[in-house]
């Protein structure tokens, strides 16, 4: 069983570009977190969503942000006009439905705007 | 509202001593509780879980925690350091959200210093 999968590993955008991220998450999870974390700091939480819903967005940026979790296909993390600030790594977690399942990350997502 | 500290920034042992980072938590209900490690430029690993019945908890590379309801505590221990141990470290928590859905919330993390 493949671990949760994330591209690309690296992206360099330039202010003002977009940046998609696509996280396919492990084999019969249906839960998917995007966090954001930036050098030598902690995760912040951004986004839960299960397929087709967004369970709790609280930690996303209101603009220029959004995430998807179609029924078919990977997550996607989308980020436009980018920013330096938007500068982090962006891992991407997933689950079983259940409580007591265990959430795996994937290596991650680090994007450079310049 | 649920939450996760992680009191200590640092914490610095010797090779062969034993290691402990803290962990304590607030939840509504019943919490499900994780410990996880992140190396340089890695993604987090996930070590081991409380979810029910035994207090003591073993996971993976010789890590063990102990879930202490009455003080609300998840401390992760190992018995003997390596320096390969240095990394940082998360404690996480998941419990029943206001939402009807299962939140999970992390720590600020632990960075682990082994000292040869």
């Amino acid at each position: 069983n493949a671990g949760v999968m994330q591209n690309p590993r690296h992206l360099v955008r330039r202010r003002g570009q977009e940046a998609r991220l696509r996280c396919s998450p492990m084999k019969g999870h249906s839960h998917v977190y995007w966090y954001r974390q930036l050098p030598e700091e902690g995760l912040k939480f951004m986004v839960y969503l299960q397929k087709e819903n967004i369970i709790d967005e609280s930690g996303m940026p209101k603009e220029r942000f959004s995430a998807e979790f179609p029924k078919e296909g990977p997550s996607i993390l989308r980020i436009q006009q980018v920013v330096r600030g938007d500068s982090a790594a962006y891992f991407c977690a997933s689950s079983p439905p259940g409580p007591g399942n265990t959430i795996y990350f994937g290596e991650g997502s680090w994007l450079t705007v310049v | 509202a649920q939450s996760v500290a992680q009191p200590e920034d640092q914490v610095n042992v010797a090779e062969g001593n034993p290691l402990t980072v803290k962990c304590t938590y607030s939840v509504s209900g019943n919490p499900y509780l994780f410990w996880y490690v992140q190396y340089p430029n890695r993604g987090l690993q996930f070590l081991l879980k409380y979810i029910t019945g035994d207090n003591l908890v073993k996971g993976s590379y010789g890590f063990e925690a102990e879930f202490n309801k009455s003080q609300t505590s998840f401390h992760l221990k190992k018995p003997s350091a390596l320096v390969s141990d240095s990394a940082l470290y998360f404690c996480a928590v998941r419990a029943l959200h206001s939402g009807g859905y299962q939140k999970v919330t992390f720590g600020t993390g632990t960075k682990l210093q082994v000292i040869p």
